[in-house]
């Protein structure tokens, strides 16, 4: 049973570029959820994906988008990237409306 | 603003000391979670606490949800060099609503 994979598992962007980040739930999850965590903090909530639909929104700007695809796995975009958006990126699956949530080993940020 | 505050935010103990962390809400939360995050890796899910009073133990971990279910600790005792970690608690203010992680606390055990 393969657990929350994500991918790529490091990445290096230049200010002003785009990424996206990639997430395949847990085997029998329905539900993600992305977080971002800077270096020494806890994760901080970005977006929630349910029935490929953005459910839950954290304080993040519009730059930051998602999308959830039918077979339940997700993209996390960033446009117009800044240097402030170097984190570390988890995803994380559940089932809707259960509350254990999954962690993926996260896509490291670095923009330069 | 829904905010959860954890402290201490560093713990440096002997092995075989005992170690508690401490959550806090100024609102009132649906539930709350614990999570452990080991060095370079990522959060691993060890438990969650919805009513209130609420008192649940893994092994050498015990965790406690408050009465007004605004505060949760996680005690843990005779500290091994396995406890090592990032120890974060994460609340919801509502049943579907977003999970908020505190700042964390990181336990380091001396040997």
């Amino acid at each position: 049973d393969a657990g929350v994979t994500q991918s790529p598992t490091h990445l290096i962007k230049t200010r002003g570029q785009q990424v996206t980040l990639r997430c395949s739930p847990k085997s029998g999850h329905d539900t993600v959820s992305w977080y971002q965590q800077a270096l020494g903090q806890g994760p901080q909530f970005i977006f929630q994906y349910y029935e490929e639909e953005e459910r839950q929104r954290g304080n993040f700007p519009d730059r930051f988008s998602g999308h959830q695809f039918p077979n339940y796995s997700s993209e996390l975009n960033v446009n117009a990237l800044l240097l402030g958006d170097s984190a570390l990126y988890l995803c994380a699956s559940s089932l809707w409306g259960i509350y254990e949530q999954y962690f993926g080993p996260g896509t490291r940020l670095t923009v330069t | 603003g829904q905010q959860v505050m954890q402290i201490p935010q560093y713990q440096h103990v002997q092995e075989g000391e005992d170690f508690t962390t401490y959550c806090n809400s100024s609102t009132t939360l649906s539930n709350i979670q614990w999570y452990k995050q080991r060095p370079g890796g990522h959060p691993v899910f060890l438990i969650q606490l919805v009513k209130s009073g609420e008192v649940k133990k893994q092994k050498r971990l015990t965790f406690q949800f408050g009465e007004a279910k605004k505060n949760s600790s996680l005690h843990i005792t005779a500290t091994q060099t396995t406890d090592v970690g990032t120890y974060f608690c994460a609340g919801r203010y509502s049943n579907t609503g977003k999970l908020i992680f505190g700042q964390g606390t990181t336990l380091q055990v001396k040997p």
